[in-house]
């Protein structure tokens, strides 16, 4: 079975400001990794996934990640954030086969100071 | 990108009735549907697997019975919490999986949240 960890529950900080949003997880098989957002009271929007060959991968809204095997991490970042950036964000997890659901993390509120 | 909807975005229902959420995929077809719980401030759980035309795979501790899942066409799924409590008050999210998809992209609805009084 995969699990996903988000380390930090809550991460406040100032618009314009570098953040990092941690995630690791833990498969005993090859596995897809996404990252998604949730604006309050809506569903998930994708950001940006990783399914094979490059590390880093670009999503939308300026974010990025790198896949990291060795260390079972997902790391989403952004150079500069917005106040429009505030909300919950959800690292996720799958197997790369066959019609297996995602696994969530317990998601990170991101809160973007003015 | 795909586009997946629920009906309805809230509903407010007294405790002992039936409350259907639908969940449809706007523009593709979808043989997998799943369905998640959120509790508020609290991650997605998954509730259950939906396949068209066969039943729904439930996780462990989801009452089956309480929470009948239809899967009628590769469009729509339907949940319906049966008998509702105020303990069953939550957000309720659907995803959809492209059917023939080379990886498992889920495109998720924007949620329907229940309320029992």
């Amino acid at each position: 079975a995969q699990s996903v960890t988000q380390l930090d529950s809550q991460v406040p900080v100032f618009e314009e400001a570098p953040v990092e949003l941690r995630c690791n997880y833990s498969s005993s098989v090859s596995v897809y990794l996404f990252w998604y957002v949730q604006y309050p009271n809506q569903g998930l929007q994708l950001l940006l996934k990783y399914l094979s060959g490059s590390t880093l991968v670009k999503g939308i809204n300026g974010f990025e990640a790198e896949f990291n095997k060795s260390q079972t991490s997902f790391h989403l970042r952004k150079p500069s954030v917005h106040i429009s950036d505030t909300a919950e964000y959800f690292c996720a997890v799958s197997r790369n086969s066959g019609n297996t659901p995602l696994v969530f993390g317990k998601g990170t509120r991101l809160s973007v100071i003015a | 990108g795909a586009v997946v909807s629920q009906h309805p975005s809230w509903v407010i229902c007294k405790s002992g009735t039936s409350v259907k959420i639908e969940c449809r995929s706007l523009d593709f077809q979808a043989t997998t549907m799943f369905w998640y719980r959120q509790f508020p401030k609290q991650s997605l759980m998954l509730m259950a697997t939906s396949n068209e035309g066969s039943k729904a795979t439930y996780e462990q501790g989801v009452e089956k019975d309480k929470f009948l899942i239809n899967h009628a066409s590769l469009t729509l799924s339907t949940l319906t919490v049966t008998s509702a409590h105020p303990e069953d008050s939550s957000f309720y999210i659907c995803s959809a999986r492209v059917a023939g998809g080379t990886y498992n992209e889920q495109f998720f609805g924007p949620g329907t949240r229940l309320t029992v009084l």
